[in-house]
């Protein structure tokens, strides 16, 4: 298994621009997430989604919008690109439950200048 | 809403000292994760905790969940060189469902 794949791993944006963070996972997992991090921040939810065709806001939403058409993928939409929106942006899945350990992608690294 | 607080936010000890990363909730947690992420890489799950006053050993790693569910800490003894990176902890509140908060972590180095 590939677990979570993210994609690309880095990008430089101008001010105004758009994009796509793409996110897949091949286990199966019901429960995807977007989280944001800033340096010495911690991890911010952004988006999260507990089966296809359903996603929910997290803590730190605004400029962002996420779709869930298929179990395995989860892109996370940029519009409008912003300085503050400069970040590390980790997409993760879980199975279903509470009470369940999330897998982690290897992240993308976003610049907007 | 709910916070997660976690203290000191940078520790560097000697290989061979022991290490503590401690936790604490503004609200009572039904669970807390540990999570670890190497310089450059993403974060790893460590261990979940889900009773009052739970301890787990993993190694020279042990965990503790507070009595009243509103703190953890997790206590690194005889630090190696592999043990570097931040180390987070993320809670989840009874009123919600899938939604961890994570606190801001603490980067522990290890001078060899």
């Amino acid at each position: 298994n590939a677990g979570v794949t993210q994609t690309p791993k880095f990008r430089i944006l101008k001010i105004g621009q758009s994009m796509t963070l793409q996110c897949a996972q091949d286990m199966n997992h019901n429960y995807m997430y977007w989280y944001r991090q800033d340096p010495g921040m911690g991890l911010k939810l952004i988006y999260y989604s507990v089966g296809a065709g359903i996603t929910d806001k997290g803590e730190v939403p605004n400029g962002y919008n996420v779709s869930r058409s298929t179990t395995e993928d989860f892109p996370l939409r940029l519009e409008l690109a912003a300085p503050s929106q400069t970040s590390v942006y980790f997409c993760a899945s879980s199975y279903p439950g509470r009470e369940r350990e999330q897998f982690f992608g290897p992240g993308t690294r976003l610049t907007v200048l | 809403g709910q916070q997660v607080m976690q203290i000191p936010q940078y520790q560097h000890v000697q290989e061979g000292e022991d290490f503590t990363t401690y936790c604490n909730s503004s609200t009572t947690l039904s669970n807390i994760q540990w999570y670890k992420q190497r310089p450059g890489g993403h974060p790893v799950f460590l261990i979940q905790l889900v009773k009052s006053g739970e301890v787990k050993k993993q190694k020279r790693l042990t965990f503790q969940f507070g009595e009243a569910k509103k703190n953890s800490s997790l206590h690194i003894t005889a630090t190696q060189t592999t043990d570097v990176g931040t180390y987070f902890c993320a809670g989840l509140s009874g009123g919600s469902n899938y939604k961890l908060t994570f606190g801001k972590g603490t980067l522990l180095t290890v001078n060899p």
